[in-house]
């Protein structure tokens, strides 16, 4: 099984730089997502992390630790529209192969 | 355009009402699979299917069954649906459930059982 935490909530401000952190255990890590959905809508892919490192993708850029089960989703330049919650999500190499994912953060940007 | 349908994308019923929220994907995914959503719970996961005739229960399969007779279908059934089942439900679906395959959600079916 996996233990999947995040913040529950985070407000920031228009422009700014806001980072939502997601720590993880797993018995087998096989690769981490971040999603992004807004408020009554599907879940919309934003990043993949199977290495260390950083994967940089416009204004949003992801983070992973293996070794420390972590990872963090990075965002830059706030808009508006960013408001919304953020689902980290964790696969493991057993089962399903399907991601466990956490209970979200939910992002306010004020202007 | 690729996508994910589900239907019906709201629903309220009564307690003990059989109903069935079917799910269809035109990318000739292989895995696919079903989320509930509730406040401060987050998405957790009722069923998945890794091909046709291949379903395995998820984290919270109690009181939910499914069947996946072809490809592209994956309905999701409530013999008898009860008032803690009200819920949001996304169906997804990805192409292998490996590497960065991505999983893409249908729209989401509100539910309520009073």
């Amino acid at each position: 099984g996996q233990n999947i935490d995040q913040p529950t909530e985070m407000t920031a401000t228009e422009g700014a730089i806001v980072q939502i952190n997601c720590t993880y255990q797993t018995s087998g890590f096989n690769g981490l997502f971040w999603y992004q959905q807004h408020a009554g809508e599907a879940p919309t892919f934003l990043s993949y992390n199977v290495l260390d490192g950083l994967e940089e993708k416009g204004r949003f850029s992801s983070f992973l630790s293996r070794s420390k089960g972590y990872s963090y989703l990075l965002l830059k330049e706030l808009q508006m529209k960013d408001s919304a919650s953020y689902l980290c999500a964790v696969r493991d190499t057993g089962g399903s192969y399907i991601p466990t994912f956490g209970r979200g953060t939910s992002l306010i940007v004020h202007p | 355009e690729a996508q994910v349908t589900q239907n019906p994308r709201y629903l309220i019923t009564v307690t003990g009402k059989k109903l069935t929220v079917t799910c269809s994907q035109n990318m000739n995914h292989e895995y696919m699979s079903w989320y509930r959503q509730d406040p401060g719970l987050g998405l957790r996961q009722i069923y998945y299917s890794m091909n046709v005739e291949v379903t395995d229960k998820g984290d919270v399969p109690e009181g939910y069954k499914v069947s996946r007779k072809e490809k592209r279908n994956f309905p999701l059934i409530l013999e008898s649906p009860s008032p803690n089942q009200t819920s949001l439900y996304f169906c997804a679906s990805s192409p292998r459930g490996q590497g960065a395959d991505e999983q893409y959600f249908g729209p989401g079916t509100r539910l309520t059982v009073t």
